[in-house]
């Protein structure tokens, strides 16, 4: 069965420093993986996705990650965090089951970057 | 370009009073559609989906109930709330993309508290 685990759900970061949100999957066919950005009391806005091809996918606003078959892993880094980066960070995983294409959620990592 | 749009944005109900969320979504046909609830401190919980015109499919039991009355509007809704049924409720449409996979859109959301 397919699912998504976020290895800790709190992670602060000094402004500046490197931001590193953990994502670890379980998949039985190639995995199509996202990142999703929340801010407060808002949707979801979608930061990157790995398809196929190029293993190290690039996003908005500087934030990047890599897919890792050998360690079905999918973190997102970015090299310096600012302020406006503080928000909830979901991974999700996308496969075909039950006659429609669902989408599997991380339970979520929220960052918090301090001066 | 595809627009969400959901409605209303907060909503306090009393406990035992009806519910009615509206999504609707704008510039594609026959999307994929779902309901996800968001608990405080939890990650996304995928409530319905919906693949086509009064097609609704749960994932969990529970107190809530879709439908699809037309190819881009879907409702939550519920006969009575219950206190658990607070949280905050988004909508979300998705289409089948050429690489095989599938990318979920998100409208705002609608934070629901039950009182």
């Amino acid at each position: 069965a397919q699912s998504v685990t976020q290895l800790g759900s709190h992670v602060s970061v000094s402004e500046g420093a490197l931001v590193l949100l953990r994502c670890n999957y379980s998949s039985s066919v190639p995995p199509y993986l996202f990142w999703y950005v929340q801010y407060p009391n808002q949707g979801l806005q979608l930061l990157l996705k790995y398809t196929t091809g190029a293993t190290l996918v690039k996003g908005i606003n500087g934030f990047e990650a890599e897919f890792k078959k050998s360690e079905t892993s999918f973190h997102l880094t970015k090299p310096s965090a600012h302020m406006s980066d503080a928000a909830e960070y979901f991974c999700a995983v996308s496969f075909y089951s039950g006659g429609y294409n669902k989408l599997i959620f991380g339970a979520g990592t929220r960052l918090a970057v301090h001066p | 370009s595809q627009t969400i749009h959901q409605w209303p944005a907060t909503l306090v109900q009393p406990v035992g009073s009806p519910l009615s969320l509206e999504c609707t979504v704008e510039g594609t046909s026959n999307p994929n559609l779902y309901w996800y609830r968001q608990a405080a401190g939890r990650g996304l919980q995928l409530l319905f989906y919906s693949v086509g015109i009064g097609q609704i499919s749960s994932e969990v039991p529970q107190n809530l109930s879709a439908s699809r009355p037309q190819d881009r509007q879907f409702i939550l809704s519920s006969k009575k709330l219950l206190l658990s049924d607070s949280g905050f409720y988004l909508c979300a449409w998705s289409v089948l993309l050429d690489w095989g996979g599938t990318e979920a859109f998100f409208g705002q959301g609608t934070r629901l508290t039950v009182v």
